[in-house]
């Protein structure tokens, strides 16, 4: 039972685009929602976060946005640069049991080319 | 910046031996992690640890597993009896709060590479 699913495992764009992840999950539980981007040998790094009672949340060249009728987010950045190639993992966790345990997608992997 | 530290960044061992993976969380942190990725597999939540005891696990965690935090600073997994299947990317992760705050995210550990052969 995938409750988070990113269905596209892969993404490129170019230097200075724009680069648009999305994610979706179907257990309405769920009132905290996180990205995180992984490179090579190292651990999840937190990249944003955006609670339910919100629809947008934006940090830098980052923004999260929330459509909790369509139980779908996205992460965007731009303009995309070529140090944001990774693998970036929507999470997502029931506020009200342990913030900290978090269910993950699949992941989906930018390539941002020079 | 403060981060999560494990050790070893690599172990093998053989089907049946016991392994313990090594953490150091965050120092003021209070909420432990350990969360596992098998190889092209998602991330998968393992257990949460908080005021010396476990508050949840998933089904992953059987009992050939366990936790503890020996002293004020360490945090350890232990698998008891290894097999082939458990060979995965294991993190730990630790956050300040937990429970209603909507301002923790986990900080990660860069992880260990558990091999069984």
């Amino acid at each position: 039972d995938q409750q988070v699913k990113q269905n596209s495992p892969s993404l490129s764009v170019q230097e200075g685009r724009i680069s648009i992840l999305n994610c979706d999950y179907t257990n309405s539980m769920f009132d905290y929602f996180l990205w995180y981007k992984k490179y090579p040998a190292e651990g999840p790094t937190f990249l944003i976060s955006i609670s339910s009672i919100k629809d947008k949340n934006e940090d830098g060249r980052f923004t999260v946005f929330l459509n909790k009728s369509a139980k779908h987010l996205s992460l965007h950045i731009v303009p995309s640069q070529p140090g944001d190639s990774a693998v970036y993992f929507c999470a997502a966790s029931a506020g009200h049991t342990n913030a900290g345990k978090s269910t993950f997608g699949d992941g989906t992997t930018l390539t941002v080319k020079p | 910046e403060p981060e999560v530290t494990q050790t070893p960044s690599h172990q093998v061992t053989q089907m049946g031996q016991e392994v313990i993976l090594r953490c150091v969380p965050i120092s003021n942190h209070l909420y432990f992690y350990w969360y596992r990725q098998i190889l092209g597999q998602k991330v998968e939540f393992l257990v949460s640890f908080y005021n010396n005891e476990i508050s949840e696990k998933s089904e992953i965690f059987d009992d050939q597993f366990s936790v503890e935090r020996p002293d004020g600073s360490n945090f350890t997994l232990k698998i008891r009896s290894t097999k082939l299947e458990d060979s995965a990317m294991y993190f730990c992760a630790s956050t300040l709060q937990g429970g209603m705050s909507y301002n923790s995210p986990l900080h990660f550990g860069n992880g260990t590479r558990l091999t069984v052969t």
